[in-house]
């Protein structure tokens, strides 16, 4: 049971670039998410996932898109990199979206150059 | 609108004291507040959580306090000890809505 794996752990990017965040788990939970962390400034929400098909906004998908074909798959794709970019990313899993425990995912470090 | 508050941004403690960290949120409504911590370089990781219907929840060195009335709960760390050195966020939810996290607190805790 490898809960929550995200690849690739570091990237560097140039501005303009595109890349795809890959985030997958492995204890069948509906709920999964994305999150940036900058520092000090806690948690923010990307975009969230409540099945396999369904995808909706969080507090900042600006730049962003994600897609959910698979119960197990939560990919989040980068079209045109920008420097505001820069940050560390944290997928996480839940059977339920609140009330419950999230399971992060170790992170993914992107600098956008 | 931040609709969880937490403080201190950063902390320091020695070994063998008390670490206390606050939150203070919004809405009376949240029913779920969960504490993460975070060491460097990896994901954050439930710790402890309350929800609103008992007053305080202890786990070992770690003890969440909740006081509905003041819509504050805080974490308090015993024995505060070199390895508890890390990130700690604490979070609300209501029911099924995702939960809001605070922008967490730099424990750094001195041998």
């Amino acid at each position: 049971n490898a809960g929550v794996t995200q690849t690739p752990k570091f990237r560097i990017l140039k501005i303009g670039q595109s890349m795809t965040l890959q985030c997958t788990q492995d204890m069948n939970h509906n709920y999964m998410y994305w999150y940036r962390q900058d520092p000090g400034m806690g948690l923010k929400l990307i975009y969230y996932s409540v099945g396999a098909g369904i995808t909706d906004k969080g507090e900042v998908p600006n730049g962003y898109n994600v897609s959910r074909s698979t119960t197990e798959d939560f990919p989040l794709r980068l079209e045109l990199a920008a420097p505001s970019q820069t940050s560390v990313y944290f997928c996480a899993s839940s059977s339920r979206p609140g009330g419950e425990t999230q399971y992060f995912g170790p992170g993914t470090r992107l600098l956008v150059l | 609108q931040q609709q969880v508050k937490q403080s201190p941004q950063s902390l320091i403690v020695q070994k063998g004291g008390i670490s206390i960290i606050n939150c203070a949120y919004e809405n009376t409504a949240f029913d779920y507040f969960p504490w993460y911590q975070q060491f460097p370089g990896k994901g954050p990781a439930l710790l402890i959580a309350i929800r609103p219907d008992v007053s305080e929840k202890k786990e070992g060195r770690f003890t969440i306090s909740f006081n509905k009335s003041a819509k504050q709960f805080s974490l308090h760390i015993m024995d505060s000890q070199p390895g508890d050195s890390a990130t700690y966020f604490c979070a609300a939810s209501l029911g099924s809505y995702i939960p809001t996290f605070g922008r967490g607190t730099s424990l750094i805790v001195h041998p």
